[in-house]
């Protein structure tokens, strides 16, 4: 099925842990995001990519990293996992309407 | 500074009856409004949207109504049905912006049998 796909669905992370957040999508959209939701708040972007190797920061950048090496791809890399990053992780792509992953559920420890 | 407003955190309509989510912006700059549903442990799945250039948009029993001048904006579901409980999401976009969105904190809505 097209669409966008996120892995892992869950993750719990101790402090100091690194992880990538894997996302790819399969609709040949050259916009991607990704967004973080906390309980009661809306989504707030951390970085996207407005197409393969350029990638720039979003309201949220600080604790995160991201690469867009091909344009299926763009995964988001947390170096020193800390408790406020514990949230829900979607990644989304867009050629005129954003298409949303299922999620990414992680726990910082 | 929270662009996107939706100060409704929750609204709980009779199934059969009129939803109305409110929505307001303070970004001039947006020409491009989009609603989003969210089950719980789901991505957002998108509803509807409306550009600037249009006051009304109609898809099924959903409508958007955009009033430019007060920044404001509605979603209107028509009759409610207990399948659309869900957290619903406004948000925003400057189309000269790299195609960002902005989005509120959403209302809960809640469609009583």
């Amino acid at each position: 099925n097209a669409g966008v796909t996120q892995t892992p669905k869950f993750r719990i992370l101790k402090i100091g842990q690194s992880m990538t957040l894997q996302c790819a999508q399969d609709m040949n959209h050259n916009y991607m995001y990704w967004y973080r939701q906390d309980p009661g708040m809306g989504l707030k972007l951390i970085y996207y990519s407005v197409g393969a190797g350029i990638t720039d920061k979003g309201e949220v950048p600080n604790g995160y990293n991201v690469s867009r090496s091909t344009t299926e791809d763009f995964p988001l890399r947390l170096e020193l996992a800390a408790p406020s990053q514990t949230s829900v992780y979607f990644c989304a792509s867009s050629g005129g309407i954003w298409i949303f992953g299922q999620g990414t559920r992680l726990t910082v420890v | 500074d929270q662009q996107v407003k939706q100060n409704s955190p929750s609204l709980s309509v009779q199934e059969g009856r009129i939803s109305i989510l409110n929505c307001d912006y303070t970004n001039s700059m947006f020409d491009y409004f989009l609603w989003y549903k969210k089950y719980p442990a789901e991505g957002p799945t998108f509803l509807i949207s409306i550009s600037s250039i249009k006051d009304k948009n109609e898809d099924g029993r959903f409508t958007v109504f955009l009033n430019k001048s007060a920044k404001h904006l509605s979603l209107h579901i028509v009759p409610s049905q207990p399948g659309d409980s869900a957290v619903y999401f406004c948000a925003a976009s400057d189309s000269g912006a790299n195609s960002k969105l902005t989005f509120g904190k959403g209302i809960t809505l809640s469609v009583r049998p």
